[in-house]
């Protein structure tokens, strides 16, 4: 089984900063194979990122996905109040068959 | 407009049953496949659940499997998850999610905003 491990834990940035999220994963899984969720406090989950770099409808260009094989990152170009969430990355497996996140990198903002 | 309603948690005691229901609207539901995903309190997301539109393809996830039960009726545009012999570990957040795919990529385009499961004696 694939293991997805996000890096930092915590990010803690200036508005208008560059956020850059990684996340790792702990065997090849392609070029295309990744998607990243944003979780805002108290909601649900929203599709951000699919097939590792392109944008969901309605998420604003500021969001951009990128990385192959085992490295993958996330990258918030200018950092608005916002942003403020859980990110997790997300990959699906065929052997055995299913979806696994990472454990999610937290932005705050300072 | 795309909108996916959970229902259906509550307080429930370790051993006991419930029965979850995601209300879709806004798609053709017969069309798209589906999973559950729950989030445990100060978690992170954990997939429990897939099914084909047809319902021809199931996959669990190894915690819930010979537990929980997954089905849909496209009919009512109604996605279910029959949980059995419920553990305080059950206790999350659960989403109902549309899969989408990319290529051979399945991914989540569309979650309600999930019901609360709480098992608890």
């Amino acid at each position: 089984e694939i293991v997805l491990t996000q890096s930092p834990g915590t990010l803690s940035l200036s508005p208008g900063a560059r956020a850059t999220l990684s996340c790792r994963a702990s065997q090849n899984i392609g070029g295309i194979y990744l998607a990243w969720y944003q979780q805002k406090p108290g909601q649900a989950p929203r599709l951000l990122i699919y097939g590792a770099y392109s944008r969901a409808t309605g998420i604003p260009d500021r969001f951009s996905g990128s990385g192959s094989g085992t490295d993958f990152t996330l990258t918030i170009s200018r950092l608005e109040p916002e942003d403020v969430a859980v990110y997790y990355c997300q990959q699906y497996g065929r052997s055995p068959p299913g979806w696994t996140f990472g454990q999610g990198t937290k932005v705050e903002i300072k | 407009e795309v909108q996916q309603v959970e229902s259906g948690g509550g307080l429930v005691q370790p051993g006991g049953s419930l029965r979850l229901s995601c209300a879709t609207s806004g798609f053709a539901f017969s069309n798209y496949q589906m999973n559950w995903v729950r989030q445990a309190p100060g978690k992170g997301l954990e997939w429990v659940s897939f099914i084909s539109g047809s319902s021809s393809t199931i996959y669990y996830a190894d915690s819930v499997k010979g537990r929980f039960t997954i089905s849909r009726d496209n009919a009512k545009n109604s996605l279910y998850l029959q949980m059995n012999s419920l553990r305080a570990e059950d206790t999350a957040v659960y989403y109902c999610a549309r899969v989408e795919t990319y290529y051979s990529f399945y991914y989540m385009d569309v979650w309600g905003k999930g019901t609360t499961v709480t098992v608890s004696s």
